[in-house]
C-alpha cells in the first residue's frame, strides 16, 4: 500500500499562472477529500468526492478554484489564476468505505503551493 | 458537525503519559470521536476513534465519558517523536464532512 500521493511536492509559480495538483487515492477507497492548509486558517476542507462525484464543494474559496475526478485512481484541484494568497500546503486525503462507515482518512504528504 | 474545544498547547515530560483533552458537549447520539496528529510538515496521521466505550490501540488509549460530552486520549508513554498538533473531531464518519480545529500542541521535553 503505496498510500495517498500527491504531485508535486514543491510547486513555485508567478501570479496569473495555472496550478495543478493532483492526488492518486489509496486503492479502493470510495472518499477523496482536498484540504488547504495555512497558519491563519488552519486545515481547511475545500472539497470532497464520493465515487467520483463530487458531493460537498461549499469550502472551495471562488470560482478560481476548480476540482475534478475523472476516475477512481486520480483527482487534480486546479487554481486558475492563481494569486499570492493562494499560498498554503495543499493536502489530499481518501477514505475506504461509504457514508456510516466510521473508516478514518488517509493524508498524503501534501503539495506547497508558493505563488510570487 | 459538532463543534469541539482542546486547549491550544500541553507539554509532557518523556517516558509520562500525555493526557490530552476535548470537549465536544453537543456531540450527536451517532458521531464519532476521531483523533489525527499532524506532525510538522506531514499530512494528518490517524490515531484512534470512538463511539460510546473506551478504545485502545498500539498508538494509544481514547476515553470517552459516559455522557459522551468529553474525551480523552492518552499516550502512555510519550516519545519525543510524539510532538505535535493533536486534532479532536466529532463526525458521523470519515466520510462525511471532517472539519478540524485549531488542535492540541503537544511538546514531549526531554
Amino acid at each position: 500500500d503505496a498510500g495517498v500521493i500527491q504531485s508535486p511536492r514543491h510547486e513555485v509559480t508567478e501570479m496569473g499562472q495555472e496550478v495543478t495538483l493532483r492526488c492518486k487515492p489509496i486503492s479502493g477507497h470510495d472518499y477523496l477529500f482536498w484540504y488547504r492548509q495555512t497558519m491563519m486558517r488552519g486545515l481547511e476542507l475545500l472539497i470532497y468526492f464520493n465515487n467520483n462525484v463530487p458531493i460537498d464543494d461549499s469550502g472551495m474559496p471562488e470560482d478560481r478554484f476548480s476540482a475534478k475526478m475523472p476516475n477512481a485512481s486520480f483527482s487534480t484541484l486546479k487554481i486558475q489564476p492563481s494569486e499570492p494568497r493562494d499560498s498554503a500546503v495543499y493536502f489530499c486525503a481518501s477514505s475506504p468505505r461509504a457514508r456510516g462507515s466510521n473508516s478514518p482518512l488517509h493524508f498524503g504528504n501534501g503539495t506547497r503551493l508558493t505563488v510570487t | 458537525d459538532a463543534k469541539t474545544t482542546q486547549p491550544t498547547s500541553m507539554d509532557c515530560a518523556e517516558g509520562r503519559a500525555a493526557n490530552l483533552p476535548c470537549n465536544h458537549s453537543t456531540i450527536s447520539g451517532n458521531e464519532y470521536v476521531y483523533w489525527y496528529r499532524q506532525i510538522h510538515s506531514q499530512g494528518p496521521q490517524y490515531i484512534i476513534h470512538g463511539l460510546k466505550n473506551n478504545e485502545t490501540n498500539e498508538m494509544a488509549s481514547l476515553i470517552i465519558t459516559e455522557d459522551r460530552k468529553s474525551s480523552t486520549l492518552i499516550l502512555p508513554h510519550a516519545t519525543l517523536r510524539d510532538t505535535a498538533v493533536y486534532y479532536c473531531i466529532v463526525s458521523y464518519s470519515s466520510a462525511s464532512k471532517i472539519i478540524f480545529g485549531s488542535g492540541t500542541r503537544l511538546s514531549i521535553r526531554p
